[in-house]
């Protein structure tokens, strides 16, 4: 079966746009996390769903940043304003349900605030 | 809070020697450990984990890691590694719980494995 897909995988964008990345999640995976990963780090978690509820978003860096999944599937991060530390690449992962499950990453989109 | 230390940033070795990766983690409970290949332009692979039981577990593509409760570490070893074993692994340290971060990932910062063939 397919994997994670996010979309675009490359994204460039001028100071002060607003970016919208797409995460296409494994079909029946509950739970879903974004994190965002700078150059030479590991991924740094911002938020987490599970269905359609956004349980934790308390890695989001600032208000400039907004996550949904509304029907509990496709989820879409939204970044405003971008600014030149925004750019990195944003990982999306998925996961059955239990914390025993794997997450199942994506290969990320990177977004390179110009 | 959990995090996770890995003391190399890079490491180097031929092709056909052993390997061992290094992580340590801090956290108050017993954690859920991972081990993570990323490969350049590709998303992250798991390679193995570790949630109870046995503190030697087994991997894919060879590999094994060691939980050891009393040195805080979960290090990564292969006997024999190959070319294509090149990539960036990453350590990261997760927890039971459901609600919250609903076992969000910490990881670190990652470890380069160049192979000299």
């Amino acid at each position: 079966g397919a994997g994670v897909s996010q979309s675009p995988r490359y994204k460039v964008a001028k100071r002060g746009q607003d970016v919208a990345l797409r995460c296409d999640p494994i079909s029946g995976h509950v739970s879903l996390f974004w994190y965002q990963q700078a150059l030479g780090q590991g991924p740094e978690f911002l938020t987490y769903f599970q269905n359609e509820a956004q349980l934790d978003k308390s890695g989001l860096p600032s208000d400039r940043f907004f996550a949904e999944r509304p029907e509990g599937s496709v989820s879409t991060l939204k970044i405003q304003r971008t600014q030149q530390e925004d750019s990195a690449v944003y990982l999306c992962a998925s996961r059955r349900q239990a914390p025993k499950d794997e997450q199942y990453f994506g290969p990320g989109t990177r977004l390179t605030v110009t | 809070a959990q995090s996770v230390t890995q003391p190399d940033i890079h490491i180097t070795v031929s092709e056909g020697a052993s390997l061992e990766l290094r992580c340590n983690y801090s956290y108050g409970a017993t954690p859920y450990l991972f081990w993570y290949v990323q490969s350049p332009g590709q998303g992250l692979q798991l390679l193995l984990k570790y949630f109870s039981g046995d503190t030697l577990v087994q991997g894919i593509k060879g590999f094994e890691a060691e939980f050891k409760r009393s040195q805080s570490s979960f290090n990564l070893r292969k006997p024999s590694v190959h070319w294509s074993d090149a990539a960036e692994y990453f350590c990261a340290v997760g927890t039971a719980s459901f609600t919250g971060g609903g076992n969000k990932l910490t990881f670190g910062t990652g470890t380069q494995l160049k192979v000299e063939l």
